[in-house]
């Protein structure tokens, strides 16, 4: 099963809004609602921010949000804040009992 | 508090083996399916295996299948790895990960380097 295609970095300044896009196929970003975002920053473990394409975990920011339109999801950072420098993965239910994630991007906070 | 504790993580020559351990506290254990993701270094993630509530579900990525075992012990909430046949592209940081397709808590990573 091929990685999602995210690209490999974004950036923004603080306040303004950055939107990271995750590619997929009919087969998985496109045929499920499981598609969830990942924050990661370094040495630290991966952090749900996202599930079911749109929905927020207890205790995570209003200023993530997530969408899908066809075969691409998407993640909006809003109100962009220091804090929010991190790699960010996307992931999707491929079928068949298989999980694929994106190859991450970079968010640099300028 | 959920917690999800990873260890077992060292050194290996190729085609040795390997036994990783993720100890769950903090949440009814015996509810969810659990999976392995790793990640190379410098690399992004990659989904390795999961096993549902009760262990009757397990499914692998074709990268390691034949290779690797999931296993659980829900009296001692625990989950475990066995990585035999270890090649250098298996050098990662292995995470334990809850949930179904949409990993919700995670531990802290346990480094398996595969060297000769």
């Amino acid at each position: 099963q091929s990685a999602l295609t995210q690209p490999p970095s974004a950036s923004g300044s603080p306040g303004q809004s950055v939107t990271i896009s995750c590619t997929g196929t009919s087969s998985d970003v496109g045929a499920y609602k499981y598609v969830s975002w990942y924050q990661e920053h370094p040495g630290k473990a991966p952090k749900l921010i996202i599930y079911e394409v749109s929905k927020r975990p207890s205790g995570v920011t209003a200023r993530f949000s997530g969408s899908k339109s066809g075969n691409t999801a998407s993640l909006t950072v809003s109100g962009l804040q220091a804090e929010d420098e991190a790699d960010y993965y996307c992931s999707s239910y491929a079928g068949n009992n298989n999980l694929v994630f994106g190859g991450g991007t970079k968010l640099t906070v300028l | 508090e959920v917690q999800l504790l990873d260890s077992g993580g060292g050194l290996v020559k190729p085609g040795g083996s390997l036994r990783l351990s993720c100890s769950a506290s903090g949440f009814t254990f015996t509810s969810y399916t659990m999976n392995w993701v790793r990640q190379a270094p410098g690399k992004g993630l990659e989904w390795v295996a999961s096993i549902s509530s009760r262990g009757s579900y397990i499914y692998y990525a074709d990268s390691v299948k034949g290779r690797f075992t999931i296993s659980r012990d829900n009296a001692n909430t625990s989950m475990f790895l066995q990585m035999n046949g270890l090649r250098a592209e298996d050098t990662a940081v292995y995470y334990c990960a809850r949930g179904t397709w949409q990993l919700d808590y995670w531990g802290q990573g346990s480094l398996v380097a595969v060297s000769s």
